[in-house]
């Protein structure tokens, strides 16, 4: 069973509220990712880091999306001004690398609400 | 970009009969992806099933099996005797490692109910 902690479980903000959540990787897991699944179950990749060091992040990510992963801290994503739109299930992901076929271990992820 | 098309559910079978859920994928990249079937038991995270990175090659895990077919670009999942406990999310992905980044590309799931 995946080791991954996300917290919290459930998030509810109003719009233009700061949202944030926090993910603890598997031990020795140096790859941590964040994926947002809506209410369609559509999967969106958003960013990735390798120790502290962003690998790849979409656009949207960049623009109100804030990441990172402190050295001995836990991993956590914040979105500055929360949308109606961002309501969905945030799961972070942990891997041993970041090479095509390590399997990737998720949390149970953060739900969250903008009402 | 990458893209996953699976059995669009929900799926009910009665217990112990066969499954097949299936998947096909468009891969932007010239290289052959890495290709799972990840599943959602109710209450529980998202977790591997099986894996493949070979094409050709065949997968298998707690009754389940997939072939990764190059040639027709799919991945179906299969079962030849399903149990209650199998009830589930399922989810077909894809994994390329451009650039270092080895992001999972997921199809929509599909929900399987067995019926006892």
């Amino acid at each position: 069973n995946s080791k991954v902690i996300q917290t919290p479980r459930y998030l509810v903000k109003g719009q233009g509220q700061k949202a944030k959540m926090r993910c603890i990787p598997e031990k020795g897991h140096p790859v941590v990712f964040w994926y947002q699944q809506n209410k369609n179950n559509e999967f969106k990749f958003l960013i990735n880091f390798q120790n502290q060091e962003v690998l790849q992040q979409i656009d949207m990510t960049e623009k109100r999306f804030s990441a990172e992963c402190p050295s001995n801290s836990p991993c956590s994503l914040e979105i500055q001004s929360s949308e109606a739109g961002d309501s969905a299930l945030y799961l972070c992901a942990s891997s041993l690398g970041a090479f095509n076929y390590a399997e990737q271990f998720f949390g149970p992820g953060t739900r969250l609400t903008v009402l | 970009g990458d893209s996953v098309t699976q059995t669009e559910g929900p799926v009910t079978v009665s217990e112990s009969e066969s499954l097949i859920i299936n998947c096909t994928y468009s891969a932007t990249s010239i290289a052959y992806p890495n290709l799972f079937w990840y599943v959602r038991y109710p209450g529980e995270g998202l977790q591997l099933l099986l894996k493949v990175i070979t094409a050709g090659q065949k997968g298998s895990s707690r009754g389940f099996e997939a072939t990764y077919n190059k040639e027709t670009t799919s991945f179906h999942l299969q079962k030849a005797s399903v149990q209650e406990s199998d009830s589930a999310v399922y989810y077909c992905a894809l994994g390329m490692a451009t650039g270092g980044n080895n992001k999972l590309t997921f199809g929509q799931g599909t929900v399987l109910s067995v019926i006892p």
